[in-house]
């Protein structure tokens, strides 16, 4: 299996800290993504990374891949109470569908 | 406008009795999927369907079909249903059948099986 494997599963910080959470897998994939779930809703698409790629960012966000360690990081910047949320990382190899991690569980607070 | 939209939101009924979950997209996308999230909170999918072909069907119980009556639209139908049943289940799109692409999330049914 693929599936990946999020690192920590709760994360409690203060407001305006920097929050970081990883993701490994086990075999070789086409893209990663993180997705956000807030309580009670449904998840949300943050960001999609390829294979090929080592980092990318989208506002506060900044992601980054490593491929021969089969890891990836989401790193949120001064977060907010708003950002709490589960965060889920979820990888695909083409054409398999995806695999969802069992998601960081972050906690900002006020 | 809601992107993906389900209904129920929520859904209490008996064991053995037969249910259905709608779920609506209005993006255009060619691909929709069911997914079923347990109480730990662990995401799993269970169908997808492709302009109304059904191109992955994951170790689902067969008391648990998806119809697709459109492009737009993606119904799950659960029969007999049992306890284990219980969880949130989600509706998502995406614009194509491959799997490289973000997907859009509806809100989730949480049913649950007394």
């Amino acid at each position: 299996s693929q599936q990946g494997e999020e690192d920590p599963q709760a994360l409690s910080i203060q407001e305006g800290e920097n929050a970081t959470m990883n993701c490994s897998y086990k075999t070789s994939i086409n893209n990663l993504q993180w997705y956000r779930q807030n309580s009670g809703r449904g998840l949300v698409h943050l960001i999609l990374i390829r294979s090929n790629e080592r980092e990318k960012h989208s506002g506060r966000l900044r992601v980054t891949l490593d491929t021969s360690k089969k890891s990836s990081s989401l790193l949120i910047t001064a977060s907010r109470a708003a950002d709490t949320a589960s965060y889920f990382c979820a990888t695909d190899s083409g054409n398999t569908p995806l695999v969802f991690g069992k998601g960081t569980r972050l906690s900002v607070i006020a | 406008d809601t992107a993906v939209s389900q209904t129920p939101k929520y859904l209490v009924t008996q064991m053995g009795n037969d249910k259905s979950i709608k779920c609506e997209q209005n993006l255009g996308h060619d691909t929709m999927y069911w997914y079923k999230q347990d109480s730990k909170k662990f995401l799993k999918i269970m169908f997808s369907y492709n302009n109304k072909e059904l191109i992955i069907n994951e170790t689902v119980p067969n008391r648990f079909s998806p119809k697709s009556p459109d492009k737009a639209h993606l119904n799950l139908h659960i029969n007999s249903l049992e306890l284990g049943d219980s969880a949130v289940y989600f509706c998502a799109s995406s614009p194509t059948g491959t799997y490289s692409y973000e997907q859009y999330f509806g809100p989730g049914t949480r049913l649950t099986v007394t």
